[in-house]
């Protein structure tokens, strides 16, 4: 029973390249956030999707990044001409319903460097 | 003033005692609370869920929930070393996405 999987683990960047953060949810959850945990800090909800759908994007900058939950196939956060301040944690979680009280579980996370 | 407020810490407490964490909240329509666990480098784990005022029981874990006070808390009973870890309280405000404070971090001296 697989959990929560990200990929790539560790991955590193030149300012101004792009990155690309893959999260499969657990089986049988349709739904996935992603956060962002600066060091030191706590965690950051950054956008909430369901297949082929984002329902809330509130906290995703406004430019260079995205995210995206097709029909097939892995959530894909994209982040464009990084720089460095985009260094963090980046994990997923997923849970099975909606409604206001579904349990998030957590990914091993993706950890972003960028030179 | 943020959504969700945990004392920072470092709290320190020796093996064997009981570690108090404490958390509040701002949105009153909030639904569900949830306490995750964090080693250094990892991933947030799930400790427990409450979602009715009182107590809630799991082990050595017994979360507490005060809507009115909207205020939430974690105890540790019988602190291990392996407890030492930064606890993220998380609220649930009813639309799907989850709202963390920065956590507590807990350091159990043997």
């Amino acid at each position: 029973n697989a959990g929560v999987m990200q990929n790539p683990r560790h991955l590193v960047r030149r300012r101004g390249q792009e990155a690309r953060l893959r999260c499969s949810p657990m089986k049988g959850h349709s739904h996935v956030y992603w956060y962002r945990q600066l060091p030191e800090e706590g965690l950051k909800f950054m956008v909430y999707l369901q297949k082929e759908n984002i329902i809330d994007e509130s906290g995703m900058p406004k430019e260079r990044f995205s995210a995206e939950f097709p029909k097939e196939g892995p959530s894909i956060l994209r982040i464009q001409q990084v720089v460095r301040g985009d260094s963090a944690a980046y994990f997923c979680a997923s849970s099975p319903i909606v409604g206001g009280q579904e349990t998030q579980y957590f990914g091993p996370g993706t950890r972003l460097l960028v030179l | 003033q943020k959504e969700v407020e945990q004392n920072s810490g470092p709290l320190s407490v020796p093996e064997g005692a009981i570690a108090s964490l404490n958390c509040t909240y701002s949105d009153r329509g909030s639904q569900s609370f949830f306490w995750y666990r964090q080693y250094s480098g990892k991933s947030p784990e799930l400790i427990m869920f409450i979602y009715s005022n009182g107590d809630k029981e799991d082990g050595r874990f017994t979360a507490q929930l005060n809507k009115a006070s909207q205020y939430v808390s974690l105890l540790i009973r019988d602190s291990q070393p392996s407890d030492s870890a930064t606890y993220l309280c998380a609220v649930n405000p009813g639309s799907g996405d989850m709202r963390f404070g920065a956590g507590t971090r807990l350091t159990v001296k043997p």
